[in-house]
């Protein structure tokens, strides 16, 4: 049973540039969540996506969107980067209720020169 | 609102306990607690939901204190492996907010 895949694992932008960040839930979930993480931080949750629709968003502007698929993966879009995006993204799945325990993998770690 | 953690680092000699707390201003309707070790993604340990449970998982266990919006992790007779940095996740009928962390490090 796969877990939680996301792709690519490392990723070098320039300022300005645009990113797409891939997420494949573990099997059986359907729920996906963003967190960015900082060095030394906690992970920030971003948005989490479920039946296809944001349906909750944390404190980032419009350059962070996302997208579910039908078959649950999910996209994560951030538009003109800035310094202050790099940082480790990670995707986490769970099931729909809110206080699940969520499943992580292993991240895409963005950095943006 | 972030809950926040105490202490940010602390380091064990193996076989040595420890204590990390999770305090939060919100009320507090269950905190999950992870672990992360270096590049790595964070694991799930543990939930607690209110009702002042305390939950255990061979020497590692938790307890939640809903009066004091606080949960504490308890790690007896550290080992090696439990070196990471432990999060707190606090979630209502929301998205799981983290702390800051708590960077374990078990010396031999």
């Amino acid at each position: 049973d796969a877990g939680v895949t996301q792709s690519p694992t490392h990723l070098i932008k320039t300022r300005g540039q645009q990113v797409t960040l891939r997420c494949s839930p573990k099997s059986g979930h359907d729920t996906v969540s963003w967190y960015q993480q900082a060095l030394g931080q906690g992970p920030q949750f971003i948005f989490q996506y479920y039946e296809e629709e944001e349906r909750q968003r944390g404190n980032f502007p419009d350059r962070f969107s996302g997208h579910q698929f039908p078959n649950y993966s999910s996209e994560l879009n951030v538009n003109a980067l800035l310094l202050g995006d790099s940082a480790l993204y990670l995707c986490a799945s769970s099931g729909r209720a809110w206080g699940e325990k969520l499943f992580f993998g292993s991240g895409t770690q963005l950095s943006v020169l | 609102q972030q809950p926040v953690q105490s202490p940010q680092a602390v380091i064990l000699r193996e076989g040595e306990d420890a204590v990390i707390n999770c305090s939060s201003s919100k009320a507090l309707y269950s905190v999950h607690w992870y672990r992360q070790k270096h590049g790595e993604a964070p694991v799930f340990l543990m939930i607690l939901l209110k009702g002042g449970e305390q939950k255990g998982h061979e020497k590692i266990s938790a307890s939640f204190n809903e009066k004091k919006q606080q949960s504490s992790l308890y790690l007896t007779a550290s080992q090696l492996s439990y070196s990471g940095t432990y999060f707190c996740g606090s979630s209502g009928n929301t998205p799981l907010v983290f702390g800051k962390g708590t960077r374990l490090s078990v010396i031999a």
